[in-house]
């Protein structure tokens, strides 16, 4: 079936350091959604990417969508105790209403 | 108004109760959603409402049915569960399926 995987699973960096997840789908994807869930809340979202090779940025916050429109990635510059959470991609399966949710890579900051 | 609200907060039912879970948006938006989510692990789509019409059912037990009343309300009526649909139920709109969706805190449902 349909799977949407990131990379990695889990990461601790230091505050101040950087941060990328990576998402990669099985299927061409629509677009991409980027949302960020912190612990015990709902996903927030963050960014939505639409064209092939888009590049976003959100203060901080790099968003990649690649050429063939399968994978992207996420890269968090200098993190913040604020960082703290839970980022999943959501893919939208081409030709459909079909959201797909990464694995998720939950990001934990030391201070 | 921008917000998705979900009630009740936390639901703790038998195996042999019927509830209902609610869902409302006054956003305008036409497309919502319901997702299941476990924990520490992502969202899974159960349904899509486009235009207060059912677009997407994916292969959920008929245990789960939802209903769309009108624009604004999203229901999840529950009937036998068994205790491995014990989750997190999200709700989530859109202005249209394609759209950034905007997340409910959800429904803790635990089955006993």
């Amino acid at each position: 079936g349909q799977q949407v995987m990131q990379i990695p699973q889990y990461q601790h960096v230091q505050e101040g350091e950087d941060f990328t997840t990576y998402c990669n789908s099985s299927t061409t994807l629509s677009n991409i959604q980027w949302y960020k869930q912190r612990p015990g809340g709902h996903p927030v979202f963050l960014i939505q990417l639409v064209k092939s090779g888009e590049v976003k940025k959100q203060k901080r916050l790099t968003f990649q969508f690649g050429e063939a429109k399968k994978n992207s990635s996420l890269h968090i510059t200098a993190t913040q105790t604020t960082d703290v959470g839970t980022y999943f991609c959501a893919g939208l399966v081409s030709g459909t209403y079909k959201y797909i949710f990464g694995t998720g890579t939950r990001l934990k900051v030391l201070a | 108004d921008t917000e998705v609200t979900q009630t009740p907060k936390h639901l703790v039912m038998g195996m042999t109760n019927k509830k209902s879970l609610k869902c409302e948006q006054h956003m305008g938006h036409r497309a919502m959603y319901w997702y299941k989510q476990k924990a520490k692990k992502p969202p899974e789509l159960m349904f899509v409402y486009s235009y207060e019409k059912l677009s997407i059912n994916e292969s959920v037990p008929s245990r789960f049915s939802p209903e769309c009343p009108n624009s604004s309300l999203l229901n999840l009526h529950l009937h036998a569960l068994q205790p491995e649909d014990s989750a997190l139920y999200l709700c989530a709109s859109s202005r249209i399926t394609s759209n950034e969706q905007f997340f409910g805190p959800g429904t803790r449902l635990t089955v006993l």
